[in-house]
């Protein structure tokens, strides 16, 4: 069975740090990760999605790796701001077509 | 529509209340996810359709929860005889379904809140 975890739980920077955040998952056999935003009482908005055959993807500040191997992926953020703050969650979709999220990373950005 | 639609946002029931939770997704788009959310945790997977076809079903917690979408586009979630343990977000998702190429991005509605008392 896929699980997936998330290291940090909880993260408090003072704005402008960058930070990286981290996503492991047991088995290999995936289509692709995604990470999400969640904001409080909101629902998941997609940031990146990096394929299986991908090595990461870039948003604006952002930027996540995928090492499918090691069953590990990283997300980046450059220059965080207070509007980052927010519960930033990864997911694995497996090749049963069913995504398996991790319990979330808090992070606050302290202006 | 331009997103996915749940409806209701809040819901209050009783215990041992049926109740019934609408999904629309984003028209065209072939998958459709159920996941359930507690306080300060991840979602969890409980049903996902292909089209009008419930593949797989194995996250539903109880015979108590049915899920349905006999047109292939809106869904309905329903708990019977809800407990307190069913307070919960219950985040409805749907994506292309391009099986295999890899590229399904997942587009979450805002969530339905269940609480109840």
């Amino acid at each position: 069975k896929q699980e997936v975890t998330q290291i940090p739980a909880a993260l408090s920077v003072p704005e402008g740090e960058n930070l990286v955040l981290n996503c492991s998952f047991t088995d290999s056999a995936i289509y692709n990760l995604q990470w999400f935003r969640q904001d409080p009482g909101k629902g998941l908005t997609s940031l990146l999605l990096i394929q299986s055959s991908q090595r990461e993807q870039t948003s604006g500040r952002l930027n996540a790796s995928l090492d499918k191997s090691s069953g590990r992926s990283t997300l980046y953020i450059a220059a965080s701001q207070p509007g980052d703050s927010a519960t930033y969650l990864c997911a694995v979709l497996n090749y049963g077509q069913n995504f398996v999220f991790g319990p979330g990373t808090r992070l606050s950005v302290l202006p | 529509g331009a997103g996915v639609s749940q409806s209701p946002r809040y819901k209050v029931a009783k215990r041992g209340q049926d109740v019934a939770l609408r999904c629309d997704p984003i028209s065209g788009h072939v998958s459709l996810f159920w996941y359930q959310q507690a306080l300060g945790q991840g979602p969890e997977f409980l049903t996902y359709f292909q089209n009008e076809a419930q593949l797989d079903k194995s996250g539903l917690p109880s015979d108590r929860f049915f899920a349905e979408r006999p047109e292939g586009s809106v869904s309905t979630l329903k708990i019977q005889r809800t407990q307190q343990e069913d307070s919960a977000v219950y985040l409805c998702a749907s994506s292309t379904g391009l099986t295999g190429s890899g590229a399904n991005v997942l587009t979450f509605g805002a969530g339905s809140r269940l609480t109840v008392l």
